[in-house]
C-alpha cells in the first residue's frame, strides 16, 4: 500500500522554466509534509516543508501548494537552473509515535542549459 | 555545526553474513532514524531510536536490529544477509519534542550483498 503517490516520475525542463511535481496522499492522520531534494550518491536534503494549516508556503524559488480537501500537495520551483537536476521526493509524516516519514517514489528533475 | 555522518560509506558482504552500520546524529538530535532506499525508490522506514529506546519500527524482519548510545549515535545491524538487502541505508537526526519532525539525512551507507 503506497501513502504517499508522487508524480510525474520524470520531468525535463529547460533553464528558467517551471518545475510542478505533484503528491498525493491518502492518510489523513499525516499533517506535516516536507520535500526533499537527492543528488547522486547523496542522502536526501530537506528542501522546504509545510503542515496544513496553510495553504501554501515559499522559501526563494521554491514554493509548496497545500490542497487539504483533495489531499493533495505540490512543489513549484521557479526559474530552473541546470543545478536543480536532482530526485526530488516528497514525503508525509504523522502525530505522535514514531513520526516517521512516509515517501514517494521520487522525480527525476532534469533541467537542460 | 556538524551533520550526519554515516559509516563506513560503502560495503560488499556476501550472503548470510551479518553487517554493522554506524551514524551519529547532527548535534543537538536525539533521536534517530534509519531508512532502507532501494535503487530508483523512496527511502523505507526501518526504525527509529529515542533516548535508547526503539521508538517505532517499519515493516522489516527482526533481522534488522539497532542501537543508540547515550551520546545518541547509534547503530544498525543486519544478520543473515539477504540479496535483497542491497540498498543505500539512510540515517536521520531529529530534535525529538519540538513537534516539527524536521529530520537530516546523512551521506548513507551503500551495502551490496552479492
Amino acid at each position: 500500500q503506497q501513502q504517499v503517490k508522487q508524480s510525474p516520475q520524470s520531468l525535463i525542463v529547460q533553464k528558467g522554466g517551471i518545475s510542478i511535481i505533484n503528491c498525493a496522499y491518502e492518510n489523513t492522520a499525516f499533517d506535516y509534509f516536507p520535500w526533499y531534494q537527492q543528488f547522486p550518491g547523496k542522502g536526501p536534503a530537506l528542501l522546504i516543508a509545510i503542515r496544513p494549516d496553510v495553504s501554501e508556503k515559499k522559501e526563494g524559488r521554491f514554493t509548496i501548494s497545500f490542497n487539504k480537501s483533495a489531499k493533495q500537495f505540490s512543489l513549484h520551483i521557479m526559474d530552473s537552473q541546470p543545478g536543480d537536476s536532482a530526485t526530488y521526493f516528497c514525503a508525509a509524516s504523522g502525530k505522535g509515535g514514531s513520526e516517521k516519514l512516509v515517501f514517494g517514489k521520487g522525480m527525476k528533475l532534469t533541467v537542460n542549459p | 555545526e556538524t551533520g550526519v555522518t554515516q559509516s563506513p560509506t560503502h560495503l560488499i558482504k556476501t550472503r548470510g553474513q551479518q553487517v554493522t552500520l554506524r551514524c551519529s546524529s547532527q548535534s543537538g538530535h536525539n533521536t534517530v532514524s534509519w531508512y532502507q532506499q532501494a535503487l530508483g525508490q523512496g527511502p523505507q522506514f526501518i526504525f527509529q531510536y529515542y533516548r535508547e529506546e526503539e521508538n517505532g519500527r517499519g515493516n522489516f524482519p527482526p533481522r534488522f536490529s539497532g542501537l543508540q548510545f547515550p551520546n545518541y549515535s547509534s547503530e544498525l545491524n543486519v544478520n543473515a544477509l539477504e540479496l535483497d538487502d542491497s540498498a543505500l541505508y539512510l540515517c536521520a537526526s531529529s530534535p525529538q519534542g519540538t513537534g516539527y519532525n524536521e529530520q537530516f539525512f546523512g551521506p548513507g551507507t551503500r551495502l551490496t550483498v552479492l
